[in-house]
């Protein structure tokens, strides 16, 4: 059975950086795209950022472009997103979420994980 | 603003059939060759139960039935059960290595 489990989030102030976690198990991480996805309570979905099986293929939302970075440890089953210079916007559920592909062809999430809540907030 | 949009709510009675769409309202999504859907009950991660437009995730009831005709894709749920009751998405590749979702449909059971 394929798990996700973020850690990760928690309070920051605006300005400040955080650093999110992925850590994969039952299946074949690396041979995965993988996703972040955030959802304001009580609000929709929002793509954040996706990258491929080998890092080769990255994509960042505009809406944080040029602050956040999303990366992979293939060895340990990690994936990963940086948070920098973080708004009271970035304030939102963050899911970690595996791809059908490999690629960033399909963007279809097949297994999420339970989210971890990030709140930026001064 | 999404890219794809889709009706704010929904609902239809058990047993009977009811119709989600999903619209590309902007040229800034990718091919929308690749649409996926959603479920997302209250609390809850959603879970993926259409992709690549109509094709169905193990374990998903061919009760969900997912279609396209140009610019706009469409969810289908047939025979609604109590349990149907939640929020669903569309969600698309929008080229350059992104992805969009719209904006969530609450589908309610009468």
């Amino acid at each position: 059975e394929v798990y996700l489990v973020e850690s990760g989030g928690g309070l920051a102030q605006p300005g400040r950086s955080l650093r999110l976690s992925c850590a994969a198990s039952g299946f074949f991480f690396d041979d995965y795209a993988m996703h972040w996805v955030r959802q304001i309570p009580g609000k929709g979905l929002e793509w954040v950022s996706s990258i491929n099986w080998d890092s080769s293929e990255i994509g960042h939302a505009d809406s944080v472009k040029g602050r956040f970075s999303i990366s992979r440890d293939n060895a340990k089953k990690s994936l990963f997103l940086q948070m920098n210079s973080l708004r009271p916007e970035d304030t939102a559920l963050y899911y970690c979420a595996k791809d059908i592909g490999s690629t960033l062809l399909y963007n279809a999430f097949d297994s999420w994980g339970q989210g971890v809540l990030v709140t930026v907030s001064s | 603003q999404s890219a794809l949009t889709q009706p704010p709510s929904a609902s239809g009675s058990p047993g009977q059939s009811v119709t989600i769409s999903c619209t590309r309202t902007s040229g800034d999504v990718g091919s929308f060759d690749f649409v996926s859907w959603y479920q997302q009950h209250p609390g809850k991660a959603p879970k993926l139960i259409i992709y690549e437009v109509r094709k169905r995730p193990s374990g998903v009831p061919d009760r969900f039935f997912g279609s396209k005709f140009d610019n706009t894709a469409s969810l289908t749920i047939s025979g609604l059960q109590a349990e149907d009751e939640a929020d669903y998405y569309c969600g698309s590749d929008a080229g350059k290595n992104r992805g969009v979702f719209g904006g969530g449909t609450k589908l309610t059971v009468l």
